[in-house]
């Protein structure tokens, strides 16, 4: 099975600072990763999902954004965080259409 | 736009009752559905999944039924047991998009 490295686990940023946020997949080649959001009492937003090396599909206009520079790296960024952007930020793999996803452990921002 | 809907934000049973769960979608193209526990301050593990071409699927004391006519689907756990105690979230998928509903947290009470 997969292994989803999300760091760090708890942030707490400033309103207008930037934002990096990264997620690294081992245990397989070539998934496909996906950006969460989970605000307070909601449910699972998709922000981000790639399915290769530098594409990146966006799902919700945003102050985020994400890029995939290497094959199983994921990065969620922001260049000025707004209090609205406090959350739990999960990172997902899959290995195709019809799999399972294997989530990170999160990371919890407060922005202040 | 909320494509996987769970309108039932909680939900309590007794200890080795049976836990149902349910979960509406609107979009008839979504083709594979999966079920999630999550523990608060963790990712959410997987249960168990269902393909559009079955309408039921077992595994253990969890099973799925999908009624692709009505675009809903449930999760039964039998019997329920303290572990169970978490939030459930269902999701959809097209393709390599995957959906989310809002979850819904089981209390299983002794």
């Amino acid at each position: 099975s997969q292994t989803i490295h999300q760091w760090p686990a708890t942030l707490v940023q400033p309103v207008g600072s930037p934002l990096s946020l990264e997620c690294t997949v081992e245990g397989t080649s070539n998934p496909n990763l996906y950006w969460y959001r989970q605000a307070a009492g909601r449910g699972l937003q998709l922000l981000f999902y790639s399915v290769g090396i530098g594409q990146i599909s966006s799902e919700v206009p945003q102050n985020l954004s994400a890029s995939r520079p290497q094959d199983r790296q994921f990065i969620l960024s922001s260049k000025k965080l707004l209090l609205s952007d406090s959350g739990f930020y999960l990172c997902a793999s899959r290995t195709g259409a019809n799999t399972e996803a294997f989530f990170g452990q999160g990371t919890r921002l407060t922005v202040v | 736009d909320q494509q996987v809907k769970q309108n039932s934000p909680s939900l309590s049973v007794q200890e080795g009752r049976i836990s149902i769960l349910n979960c509406d979608y609107t979009n008839s193209m979504f083709d594979y559905f999966l079920w999630y526990k999550k523990y608060p301050a963790e990712g959410p593990t997987f249960l168990i999944s269902i393909s559009s071409i079955k309408d039921k699927n077992e595994d253990g004391r969890f099973t799925v039924f999908l009624n692709k006519s009505a675009k809903h689907l449930s999760l039964h756990i039998v019997p329920s047991q303290p572990g169970d105690s978490a939030v459930y979230f269902c999701a959809a998928s097209r393709d390599y998009k995957l959906s989310f509903g809002a979850g819904t947290t089981v209390t299983v009470r002794a």
